[in-house]
């Protein structure tokens, strides 16, 4: 059972343009939603989050919306930028502090 | 500040033998988690430790892994009688509770290549 889903393996955007990368979920029961990046060879870091509770979060160049009726979230990127080229995770957490539910990952290629 | 350290980053292993993976936290953080990432999958949950509290085992795939967490602080994992199916990169991190929002601070991961 994939609680979290990230149906776009990869996605190529312009340098410049707007990244948008998609997750859904099926879990009603998280708390708090996080997008993580991750480059080759390295661990995951955290990029963004977002409550439950809210509907938009915003810092700096990216933005996640989450839209709780249709379970799903986005996180847009704008300007994309070629040191965003990496992989993104979406991940769902339930409680104060508990395992993360990630999703497959999107490979983002930004080229000039 | 020194962050969550992981060793070896690389191990081949035969199939069959045993393999301890270990993991540094970052100091002062109550919170230790062990992930994995298959090839081509997302990051799968294996088990994590929060201070003194009995460990969430739920997401160890078998009874030939398992892990512990001495004095608070370092982390090993333990993989038994490794078969090829556990070649994977081996995530631990760690986090806070005084972190908002519950982020977890990953270390660079150990490779494990089962032959």
């Amino acid at each position: 059972d994939q609680q979290v889903k990230q149906n776009s393996p990869s996605l190529s955007v312009q340098e410049g343009r707007i990244s948008i990368l998609n997750c859904d979920y099926t879990n009603s029961m998280f708390d708090y939603f996080l997008w993580y990046k991750k480059y080759p060879a390295e661990g995951p870091t955290f990029l963004i989050s977002i409550s439950s509770i809210k509907d938009k979060n915003e810092d700096g160049r990216f933005t996640v919306f989450l839209n709780k009726s249709a379970k799903h979230l986005s996180l847009h990127i704008v300007p994309s930028q070629p040191g965003d080229s990496a992989v993104y995770f979406c991940a769902g957490i339930t409680g104060t502090a508990s395992k993360l539910t990630f999703g497959t990952g999107t490979r983002l290629q930004v080229t000039l | 500040g020194a962050g969550v350290s992981q060793s070896p980053s690389n191990k081949v292993t035969e199939k069959g033998k045993d393999v301890e993976l270990r993991c540094d936290p970052i100091s002062g953080h109550t919170a230790l988690y062990w992930y994995r990432q298959s090839l081509g999958q997302g990051l799968e949950f294996l088990i994590y430790f929060q201070g003194n509290s009995a460990p969430d085992k739920s997401g160890l795939p078998s009874d030939r892994f398992s892990a512990e967490r001495t004095g608070g602080s370092v982390s090993t994992l333990t993989i038994q009688r490794t078969q090829q199916e556990d070649s994977a990169v081996y995530l631990c991190a760690s986090s806070s509770p005084r972190d908002f929002p519950y982020e977890q601070y990953f270390g660079p991961g150990t490779r494990l290549t089962v032959t």
